[in-house]
């Protein structure tokens, strides 16, 4: 199975920062990558496929990048409603392995 | 407006079973891949099951599988999880979710806690 990583596993920032995440995975996946935010109590939301392309109605501070192995979300000028935790996941080959999570919490 | 709705968790004991659904509406049901994945007590998400739109392929992690058996009724708009065997370690809210490009619709979860 392929295995994803996330980095930092916690950010702690303030509203108007950029944040950055980082997403590994074990073997190449092309660009078979997908961003989730998950609010608590909440089921996750779709905010990136492809690993750059912007689900439909996602705000365009969002961004990913990367392809291969490595890959960024990055979330420009955080909002307070950003403040939530951030998942990747390969869909490249089965089982689709999600990566352990990065919570962005306020500073 | 695309809706999952799960239903079906509950108290089991370990080694019970249980069946969960999922009824979708809003969307051609039959024309879309899903997926069934877990969130343990404070835990991240786990991927669990996979169903093609014709029942053709089906696919399930390691955790799950001769346990967990992954279905669908097309003309029911319906997904469903038969699990058996649980264990402790299956406690989670399970999730439905739709298959585009990512899973780009969810349910609001349905909450199997396996407990003596």
């Amino acid at each position: 199975a392929i295995r994803m990583t996330q980095s930092p596993s916690s950010v702690s920032a303030s509203t108007g920062d950029r944040v950055t995440i980082t997403c590994r995975a074990s073997q190449g996946i092309s660009s078979y990558l997908a961003w989730y935010q998950q609010k608590p109590g909440k089921a996750p939301n779709l905010l990136i496929y492809a690993a750059s392309t912007l689900q439909s109605g996602v705000p365009s501070r969002f961004s990913g990048s990367g392809s291969g192995t490595d890959f960024t979300l990055t979330i420009n000028c955080l909002q307070s409603e950003d403040f939530a935790t951030y998942y990747c996941q390969q869909y490249y080959s089965y089982p689709f392995t999600f990566g352990p999570g990065t919570k962005v919490d306020i500073k | 407006e695309v809706q999952l709705v799960e239903s079906g968790g509950g108290l089991i004991q370990p080694g019970g079973s249980l069946r969960l659904s999922c009824e979708a509406s809003g969307f051609t049901f039959s024309r879309y891949s899903m997926y069934w994945v877990r969130q343990a007590p404070g835990r991240g998400l786990e991927w669990v099951s996979y169903i093609s739109d014709s029942s053709s392929t089906m696919y399930y992690a390691d955790s799950v599988k001769g346990r967990f058996t992954i279905s669908r009724d097309n003309a029911r708009n319906s997904l469903y999880l038969q699990m058996n065997s649980l264990r402790d370690e299956d406690t989670a809210v399970y999730y439905c979710a739709r298959e585009t490009t990512g899973l780009d619709y969810w349910g609001q979860g349905s909450l199997v806690t396996v407990s003596s």
